[in-house]
């Protein structure tokens, strides 16, 4: 089955410590993307990618980090510096700008700060 | 700055009846307009999109309809059914890149 896949589901951390979400894809999408959601309101763009090694900030990118090595994975690393990191994140992917403009997302991860 | 604002929050509708939400943006070089459907504890799933150069497309019982000159487009859903109850967002993106511009989401519960 051809897919995004987030792990953990559920995720919990203490504050103070970094967390790493994971994301990976294989659709064979060139474009990857992170977005906050949190409760009743829109999806908010963190970081996205539309190449390997190469990646830019969205509307909201202090207190994260990312990192895209490889094509299918593009995790998100959620820092200390994140002063209200609880959420929910979800990862997208598209074929990028040379194959069409739908995003396809996985389940997300529901992270919260204790 | 690129927005697209959404309205209305929620909305409730009987069963079998019309559910609409509206959408309006502010860049001009938006081209491509896709709507989701959301499902609680899941990721948002492409429900239907559309592009400037038609007005309105239509696939089942989920209709959008698009008016360049407003700078609005619209989601109908007709005939709603209980599986329907969902939050939707409207979206947007420009041609010379992926990135989509979000509306808040609209809840919608339909009554059976």
């Amino acid at each position: 089955d051809g897919g995004i896949t987030q792990s953990p589901k559920y995720l919990f951390r203490k504050e103070g410590q970094n967390v790493t979400l994971s994301c990976e894809q294989n659709l064979n999408h060139d474009a990857m993307y992170w977005y906050r959601q949190d409760p009743g309101q829109g999806l908010r763009l963190i970081y996205y990618s539309q190449i390997v090694n190469d990646f830019q900030k969205g509307d909201i990118a202090e207190g994260y980090s990312v990192s895209r090595e490889k094509k299918e994975s593009f995790p998100l690393t959620v820092t200390s510096a994140q002063k209200n990191p609880t959420a929910f994140y979800l990862c997208a992917s598209s074929p990028g700008t040379s194959g069409g403009h739908e995003q396809f997302f996985g389940p997300g991860t529901r992270l919260t700060v204790l | 700055q690129q927005q697209v604002k959404q309205s209305p929050q929620s909305l409730i509708v009987q069963k079998g009846g019309i559910s609409i939400i509206n959408c309006a943006y502010e860049n001009t070089a938006f081209d491509y307009f896709p709507w989701y459907q959301q499902f609680p504890g899941k990721g948002p799933a492409l429900l239907i999109a559309i592009r400037p150069d038609v007005s309105e497309k239509k696939e089942g019982r989920f209709t959008i309809s698009f008016n360049k000159s407003a700078k609005q487009f619209s989601l109908h859903i007709m005939d709603s059914q209980p599986g329907d109850s969902a939050t939707y967002f409207c979206a947007a993106s420009r041609a010379a890149g992926n990135k989509l511009t979000f509306g808040g989401g609209t809840r919608v519960l339909v009554k059976p």
